[in-house]
């Protein structure tokens, strides 16, 4: 059954260093997300992307953040300087289309910034 | 803004117990819902999608309903085994906007 990946599982990293995120969606899918949860909170959004552009992104989605499709099968989420309270497990979602769809996650990413 | 809320935040029952848990939201303009189950330190693996026309789906021991009229959803699970003891999650999808809202879980743990 196909399913979204990501890698690397777990990254450690020191605060004010630039980390990307990457994601392969299912490969017929055209929508794309990133979501965090930050430990014992909720899973909150992050930015939705479709047709090469970013289509939403939420309050916490700043400058720091950018993301990418470098091609056909990657979907990247950089941070450019990171903070103390980027620690959080990242989570990539794809679907086929956009609010009627079922979307489906893949087993994140766990950021721990020191 | 859409919030979602999941009641009871945890839940401990003893196998083979037929269990409900429960989703509110406050915007009932939702295009659908998504349960999802998540085991501790995982990703969330999809378990129910609702549409905003249907009333329930169910797979397997699992039966999801929803009232959007009334902000609610409710996840039936059918004579609980210890594996199904996670956080299960609701996630709603509003016309507006293309994202879930997620509520903060409810944790499950089924006793032997």
């Amino acid at each position: 059954e196909p399913e979204v990946t990501q890698t690397p599982s777990h990254q450690v990293t020191q605060m004010g260093q630039e980390v990307i995120l990457r994601c392969v969606p299912i490969s017929n899918h055209l929508y794309f997300y990133w979501y965090r949860q930050i430990l014992g909170q909720k899973v909150e959004f992050l930015v939705s992307f479709y047709n090469n552009e970013i289509s939403e992104k939420s309050e916490i989605f700043d400058d720091q953040f950018s993301v990418e499709r470098p091609d056909g099968s990657n979907f990247t989420l950089k941070i450019r300087s990171t903070k103390l309270e980027d620690s959080a497990m990242y989570f990539c979602a794809s679907s086929e289309c956009a609010q009627g769809c079922e979307q489906y996650f893949g087993p994140g990413t766990r950021l721990t910034v020191t | 803004k859409q919030e979602v809320t999941q009641i009871p935040a945890a839940l401990s029952v003893p196998e083979g117990e037929n269990l409900v848990l429960n989703c509110s939201f406050t915007d009932s303009a939702i295009y659908n819902l998504q349960w999802f189950r998540q085991d501790p330190g995982k990703g969330l693996t999809s378990l129910l999608l609702i549409q905003s026309s249907q009333r329930e789906q169910t797979s397997g021991r699992l039966n999801a309903s929803l009232d959007k009229s009334s902000g609610r959803s409710t996840l039936y699970i059918a004579a609980s085994q210890p594996g199904d003891s996670a956080t299960y999650l609701c996630a709603v999808i509003t016309y507006n906007f293309n994202k879930f809202y997620f509520g903060s879980g409810t944790k499950l743990n089924v006793k032997p």
